[in-house]
This record gives C-alpha cells, structure tokens and sequence, in this order.
C-alpha cells in the first residue's frame, strides 16, 4: 500500500492560474516532504522540500504548506506557466533515512 | 555528460529472457536506488545500497537482483523477465557523507517485456 496519497491524479489550468495538488501521509516518523518535477523522457528531479518544523516554504512560484497535525502536505504553483506542465510527485521519508516513499504523481496542464 | 547515466534507454526483451539495466554515477554519492514508474501507481523502490557492501531490498523486490560493483555502479537484472515488469526504470543517488540535498535521478529505462 501506498504510504503517500497525492491528489488529483491530473490537473488542468490556465496559463496565471494558481495549480494545487495534496498529499497525505500516515507514517508519523516521517520528517522530510519533497516534491518532484518530472517532464516527459526525463527523470524526476528535486523542486522543493520541507521539514515539519515549518509550516510553509516558498521558492519562486513555488509553495509547500505543511499541516502537521492533519499529516497532509500541498504544493501550490502560483502564476501558473505553460513551462510548468510535468508530472509532479510528493515524497515523505524518515529522518537520516532518506529512503523516499513516492506518491502516484500529478499531471499538470498549463493552457496558454 | 549526465550526473547519472542509465543503459540502455530503451529495451524490448521477451518473457523469460534474462536483462540487466545498468546505471553508473560522477558525482560522488554514496547511495543509490532502483525505482520502477507505473501509471498510476507512481515510483516504487526496488532495491537500495548504502555503499557497496550494503544492499537492501525495497517494497517491490521480488523478481529482481541488484549489483553494486562500485561506488559508481549499480546494476539491475530481471533473471527471468515476464509482461509485468515492463515499466519505466530510475535509478538515483543520494548523498549522506556531505548533507542530503535530495535524490538525483537518471534519465531512465524505458523496458517493454513481450
């Protein structure tokens, strides 16, 4: 079984919109959340990460909101750009583990 | 050239055959990991090393070996292929000795079994 749920599977959105996708996890030891890009014959790559002792982390357009006490976790990409369409997957792993755990992926359509 | 460089980029193998996907690393990590893409079903960890005496299974295991020749090199074998394990193949490495900063993926194996 999973150990990270990612929702919605897909997503579509206009080129300025804001795109969301969650996550939940169960596991309470977890304590490092990626999120990963990945763009079709690529391999995925690291966009932005957070630890649970902050409940928020920008970079760019890009935005993790953390609820630890729900043990979900979003990414949020404001301004959404047709360059932002990929495949995007949440994460979770244990403290000086390291081994992630991935959720189903996410694909996002920007609409210019 | 790629951080991490997997071979061959695609395969097609038929059922029962015996196939090795390779992966070979520049940057030093000491970690490396076989994940397999499914539609759906997102990346799930095959096999997993820490360095090259420690090989660990992950979730999906079964109908799978894994080598690590070298700090460099981590090699994955179907011993007998079958249709379900046509998938898209990553391989990654971390980096524990300097802070972690995240996996870093090849550009995959893209493997069809007939």
């Amino acid at each position: 079984q999973q150990q990270v749920k990612q929702s919605p599977q897909s997503l579509i959105v206009q080129k300025g919109g804001i795109s969301i996708i969650n996550c939940a996890y169960e596991n309470t030891a977890f304590d490092y959340f990626p999120w990963y890009q990945q763009f079709p014959g690529k391999g995925p790559a690291l966009l932005i990460a957070i630890r649970p002792d902050v409940s928020e982390k920008k970079e760019g357009r890009f935005t993790i909101s953390f609820n630890k006490s729900a043990k979900q976790f979003s990414l949020h990409i404001m301004d959404s750009q047709p360059g932002d369409s990929a495949t995007y997957f949440c994460a979770a792993s244990k403290m000086n583990d390291y081994k992630l755990s991935f959720g189903a992926g996410t694909t996002v359509t920007v609409r210019a | 050239d790629a951080d991490v460089t997997q071979t061959p980029r695609n395969r097609i193998t038929k059922t029962g055959k015996r196939i090795m996907l390779e992966c070979s690393q520049t940057k030093g990590h000491d970690r490396m990991y076989w994940y397999r893409q499914d539609p759906g079903l997102g990346l799930r960890l095959i096999y997993y090393s820490f360095d090259v005496k420690d090989i660990n299974k992950g979730e999906i295991s079964d109908g799978y070996s894994v080598s690590r020749q070298a700090q460099a090199k981590f090699s994955l074998s179907l011993e007998s292929a079958i249709p379900n394990q046509t998938a898209l193949y990553f391989c990654a490495t971390s980096d524990h000795l300097r802070g972690f900063g995240g996996y870093t993926f090849g550009s995959g194996t893209r493997l069809t079994v007939v």
